[in-house]
């Protein structure tokens, strides 16, 4: 599976958005880019993802640049329950069977 | 959604005694489960894949003697450190596969060992 990388830490105001970017230069074509978060001290959750086209739900917006080497995990309206890290992955599975490799995740915090 | 549980959600035990750690898929059923290890501040490493019924896959430089795992059915997965020493400390976490694009994780086990 293709590497990710992201910024290690970043600040979100509450009631803003929150823009996180992962760059995946590697990814092959039949890999997806998923979004998990990690809330301190629970289990991962999975948030959204996509193969090349934007993908939105109820949690978060997902926007895939047209080259796939990198996207961008939307929170519209960021709130102080969205503190955790977010980890972007890469997996060329969709049907969860794969294991997951987390890298170090971007921390974000929501400040009030 | 599906739920995964892990019990205890917290555990303190004495250097050179064993711990059983029991994952379950609460309503549906998880051919393929995994076993998560995340030490403070760090992220989540794969420790082994277990699949039900077969023996369960480690990643390298887990020891399989030491960390037990079995998968005896669909809905339930147990691991257990055997002699638990300080060094073994750590967050446990597993997650299970329901065939869709989403990997279910339990809330994770604290495994403190004194």
């Amino acid at each position: 599976d293709a590497k990710t990388t992201q910024p290690p830490s970043m600040d979100c105001a509450e009631g803003r958005a929150a823009n996180l970017p992962c760059n995946h230069s590697t990814i092959s074509g039949n890999e997806y880019v998923y979004w998990y978060r990690q809330i301190h001290s629970q289990g991962p959750q999975y948030i959204i993802h996509g193969l090349k086209n934007n993908e939105t739900n109820e949690m978060a917006s997902l926007i895939i640049t047209e080259d796939r080497k990198s996207s961008t995990l939307i929170l519209p309206h960021a709130t102080l329950r969205d503190t955790a890290v977010y980890y972007c992955i890469a997996d060329s599975d969709q049907t969860g069977a794969n294991n997951l490799f987390f890298g170090t995740g971007t921390r974000l915090t929501v400040i009030p | 959604g599906a739920v995964v549980s892990q019990h205890p959600s917290r555990v303190i035990c004495k250097s050179g005694t064993s711990v059983k750690i029991e994952c379950r898929s609460l309503d549906f059923q998880a051919t393929t489960m995994f076993w998560y290890r995340q030490f403070p501040k760090q992220s989540l490493m794969l420790m082994a894949t277990s699949n039900e019924g077969s023996k369960a896959t480690y990643e390298q430089g887990v020891e399989k003697d030491k960390f037990l795992i079995n998968h005896a059915s669909l809905t339930l997965s147990t691991l257990t450190v055997t002699s638990a020493h300080p060094e073994d400390s750590s967050f446990y976490i597993c997650s299970a596969s329901a065939g869709d694009y989403e990997q279910y994780f339990g809330p994770g086990t604290r495994l403190t060992v004194t």
